[in-house]
């Protein structure tokens, strides 16, 4: 069975802190997909980022970096100089490679930027 | 442009009262789902659909339908809501080959409020 754990269920930090957000998964795939959205109060789901379960490359995006560990089955979130635009609900979710189910979701951070 | 388009955004109705959630993809995918959101338990999958004529439950089926008579349709029906169905609904598709760089592509959700 697959599952996605965000065990942070809200942070809150003060502008331009740095900030990380933590996602630990599990699947018994070789071939997977992990995928961060954000959800701002507007309530639409934004894609922010997928990686394939080969390639654990860490990436940089702006004011955005994942990192992405097989070893500890993670896929961390980190924000740079947060600003209050940041302010949202962020989900991790996990897709296997056979395509049958569709993405299985963390139950999402809630992430408070306080000017 | 391309989109997964919903409708209604917003609902509020009654116990018992049949009712339909649109949506509509203009970019050819095969593969469509439907999830639902709610505080504190994330994104859950209710059905998917791989193509036409073909759909399969996903984690919480109970209580909806689906059908997929055209690739760019698949709506979700409540033949007699209840209020534990008050949720935020999404529709989402993407390319049947999971292995294409296409994300899945959500829609900009559907409140539904059952009284």
């Amino acid at each position: 069975a697959q599952k996605v754990t965000q065990a942070q269920t809200e942070i809150s930090v003060v502008e331009k802190e740095d900030v990380t957000l933590d996602c630990v998964y599990e699947t018994r795939d070789t071939t997977y997909y992990l995928f961060w959205y954000k959800q701002p109060p507007s309530g639409e789901l934004v894609f922010l980022i997928r990686r394939n379960s080969f390639d654990e490359q860490n990436e940089i995006s702006g004011r955005y970096s994942w990192n992405f560990q097989k070893s500890t089955s993670s896929f961390n979130f980190t924000i740079t100089a947060s600003q209050v635009v940041d302010s949202a609900v962020y989900f991790c979710a996990l897709y296997s490679g056979g395509g049958a189910d569709g993405l299985t979701f963390g139950k999402g951070t809630h992430l408070i930027i306080q000017p | 442009e391309a989109q997964v388009t919903q409708n209604p955004r917003y609902l509020i109705t009654v116990t018992g009262k049949k009712l339909t959630v649109t949506c509509s993809q203009n970019m050819n995918h095969e593969y469509m789902s439907w999830y639902r959101q709610d505080p504190g338990l994330g994104l859950r999958q209710i059905y998917y659909s791989m193509n036409v004529e073909v759909t399969d439950k996903g984690d919480v089926p109970e209580g909806y339908k689906v059908s997929r008579k055209e690739k760019r349709n698949f709506p979700l029906i409540l033949e007699s809501p209840s209020p534990n169905q008050t949720s935020l609904y999404f529709c989402a598709s993407s390319p049947r080959d999971t292995h294409s760089n296409q994300p899945q592509h959500f829609g900009d959700g559907t409140r539904l409020s059952i009284l």
